[in-house]
């Protein structure tokens, strides 16, 4: 199956600055890779998603880089203030034609804002 | 109706209970999922959906049990789980399985 490494683990940044994230996946098969983010207690919520076919893709402050030959995507954060403040979440999504078709997710990232 | 919703919010329940959790969306979404989130972890898929047909992830137990009634609701059905069961139940939904999936807030369970 689909394998998803998220690094780091743990992210510290002064307001202002910019954050990285970034995830490797396993399968070249893989076609949709969304970013998620999860305050503490609540859900899961999609910030910005990239698919096979696309190298980048850019929503305000936020970008997601996508590297086929290389498998890897990344996460770009920029102008972070202290709501960015949550643990960040890459997952991978690859068809496998009838089996459990779902997403794989990365470890996650908790990024930390300074003031 | 852009929401996915879950009930019960909070659940304690013993190992040799009976329980159900519920799921429902109104979004016309045609693949409905379950996962399983340990506290610090990533979210973990459990069961799809996909046109109110099961694909199932050979490592679930099956003391977990799905049921998809219809197109807009999704149950788990419980039974005789175990203390390490223990964790925050997720229900998603997407227009595809490879669109983008929205959860629902979650069903807190612990198992006593």
């Amino acid at each position: 199956g689909e394998n998803v490494e998220q690094h780091p683990s743990t992210l510290s940044v002064q307001e202002g600055d910019s954050a990285v994230i970034k995830c490797t996946y396993s399968d070249s098969a893989s076609n949709y890779f969304p970013w998620y983010k999860q305050e503490l207690g609540k859900r899961p919520q999609l910030i910005i998603d990239i698919r096979s076919n696309v190298g980048e893709k850019k929503d305000q402050r936020i970008a997601v880089t996508l590297n086929k030959t290389a498998k890897h995507f990344s996460l770009h954060i920029t102008e972070t203030q202290p709501e960015d403040s949550a643990v960040y979440f890459c997952a991978a999504f690859i068809n496998s034609g009838g089996g459990a078709d779902g997403l794989t997710f990365g470890k996650g990232t908790h990024l930390i804002i300074q003031p | 109706d852009t929401e996915v919703t879950q009930t019960p919010k909070h659940l304690v329940m013993g190992m040799t209970n009976k329980k159900s959790l519920k799921c429902e969306q109104h979004m016309g979404h045609r693949a409905m999922y379950w996962y399983k989130q340990k506290a610090k972890k990533p979210p973990e898929l459990m069961f799809v959906y996909s046109y109110e047909k099961l694909s199932i992830n050979e490592s679930v137990p099956s003391r977990f049990s799905p049921e998809c009634p219809n197109s807009s609701l999704l149950n788990l059905h419980l039974h005789a789980l175990q203390p390490e069961d223990s964790a925050l139940y997720l229900c998603a939904s997407s227009q595809g399985t490879d669109y983008e999936q929205y959860f629902g807030p979650g069903t807190r369970l612990t198992v006593t």
